[in-house]
């Protein structure tokens, strides 16, 4: 059974990086029949993509068009886990992230982590 | 303002039948596979439906999900009160390169 489990803060201040942390059991970062994206929900803009990455004899990275200038996700094979690091962060990327596994060939999102809740605030 | 639109709202009594329905357009529904989400209050959303009409092991045969053309639908029969929640369409948009959403539909069971 795959699990995803999220950590990192639930404040950061204005101006500053946002990092979460999504290690993944039972399934592998770079496993070939998955990606591992990054989603978020915020009441303004509801459920938004944000990213994902994948290896397919290579790693891939990709970005939503609107955040690919302040993000960055990575993939970490030694711990088995995927980051999100988004730079230069205001009120508005106040929202609930969710890291979640992608389906790949059939474009999915089958597990989902619990959600981190994330104020950006003096 | 979602890329695939929903209603924001649908009602109907225990026990009836509801759809809701998600338009897209020929960049997402139209040629990619649309997924349904179910998210209760407080949790993350969970897949109900994918390939359009697949459910996952354990989704009851209760939900069902169709495709038209740049439209799905998603049907629940035999409605319970458990069944109240927020539902999600979602497809592969190639034009934005990324996952688009509806904007959900809360389900309220009367």
């Amino acid at each position: 059974q795959v699990q995803l489990q999220q950590s990192g803060p639930g404040l950061v201040t204005p101006s500053q990086t946002l990092s979460l942390t999504c290690a993944i059991s039972g399934d592998s970062v770079s496993g070939d029949s998955a990606a591992w994206a990054w989603i978020r929900q915020s009441p303004s803009r509801g459920l938004e993509w944000l990213g994902r990455t994948y290896f397919r004899s290579q790693w891939y990275n990709e970005y939503a068009g609107s955040l690919r200038s302040r993000m960055t996700i990575n993939p970490d094979t030694s711990k088995n886990q995927f980051s999100l690091h988004l730079n230069s962060v205001t009120p508005e990327d106040s929202a609930v992230y969710y890291c979640a596994r992608w389906v790949h060939e059939k474009g999915f999102l089958d597990v989902w982590g619990k959600g981190t809740t994330v104020t950006v605030s003096s | 303002q979602s890329v695939l639109t929903q209603p924001p709202s649908v009602s109907a009594a225990p026990g009836q039948r509801v759809s809701i329905f998600c338009s897209g357009s020929a960049s997402n529904i139209g040629r990619k596979y649309v997924s349904w989400y179910q998210q209760v209050r407080g949790t993350a959303p969970k897949l109900l439906i994918h390939d359009d009409y697949k459910r996952p092991s354990g989704i009851p045969d209760r939900f069902s999900g169709s495709k038209s053309g740049t439209s799905a639908t998603l049907g629940i029969t035999g409605l319970q009160t458990g069944d109240e929640a927020d539902y999600y369409c979602a497809a592969w948009d190639d034009s934005l390169s990324g996952v688009v959403f509806g904007g959900g539909t809360k389900l309220n069971v009367l």
